[in-house]
């Protein structure tokens, strides 16, 4: 089973919004609604962002949204702030195995 | 406040096997819905899901990666509250940071809480 394709970097400037794209093909992110998103920080465990396409777990700020279009499911990180520097990690349930992740994109503050 | 702990030796000869155990506090292993999961990272690389165990009906089920599946195992020990890998005929491919983590729902809907995560190394 193939990784999702993500870009490998998005870079934006403080209060900007970015989106990170997420492509799988309809036997995953297509098929269902079971994407989600982590953010990782080097050295540290991924944290939960997002899950069922658009569903923020308590606690994450509402400026981190999902959504999905066909085989591409999308983060927006509106209002950037320099704690967004991290890896984000899209991930989907794959009718080849229970879980798929993407190849994860830097996400840089300028 | 769910947590995970990972805990096994940092260094493995190839060829042997890799076994880590995870620890969990505030959820127990044999609660429905919860799919106890690991997933590694090798090193500047993305994630990659392992396998998970959980528990329906009285039986334990177990789902593995396809790649790994021929040298995968997984287990529960009910009575210390944790589940564990165990990696036959490893390579420096083996080579990762190795995280426990909680899946939620059959089709893993998310992974809510994981632990800190355990760099092992895989030389002679």
């Amino acid at each position: 089973q193939s990784a999702l394709t993500q870009p490998a970097s998005v870079s934006g400037s403080p209060g900007q919004s970015i989106t990170i794209s997420c492509t799988g093909t309809s036997s995953d992110v297509g098929g269902y609604k079971y994407v989600s998103w982590y953010q990782q920080y080097p050295g540290r465990a991924p944290k939960l962002l997002i899950y069922g396409v658009t569903n923020r777990p308590s606690g994450v700020s509402n400026r981190f949204s999902g959504s999905k279009s066909g085989n591409t499911a999308s983060l927006t990180i509106s209002g950037l702030q320099s704690d967004d520097e991290a890896d984000y990690y899209c991930s989907s349930y794959s009718s080849g195995t229970p879980c798929v992740f993407g190849t994860g994109t830097k996400v840089t503050v300028v | 406040q769910v947590q995970l702990q990972e805990s096994g030796p940092g260094l493995v000869k190839p060829s042997q096997t890799l076994s880590l155990t995870c620890n969990v506090s505030g959820a127990s292993v044999s609660a429905g819905d919860n799919y106890w999961s690991w997933i590694r990272q090798h090193p500047g690389k993305g994630l990659e899901w392992i396998g998970y165990i959980y528990y329906s009906g009285g039986t334990y089920y177990t789902y593995y990666n396809p790649s790994l599946t021929s040298r995968l195992t997984m287990s529960v020990d009910t009575s210390k509250n944790h589940f564990s890998l165990n990696l036959t005929s490893v390579t420096a491919a083996d080579t990762a940071v190795y995280y426990c983590a909680r899946g939620q729902g059959f089709l893993l809907e998310k992974f809510d809480y994981w632990g800190l995560g355990t760099l092992v190394t895989v030389s002679s």
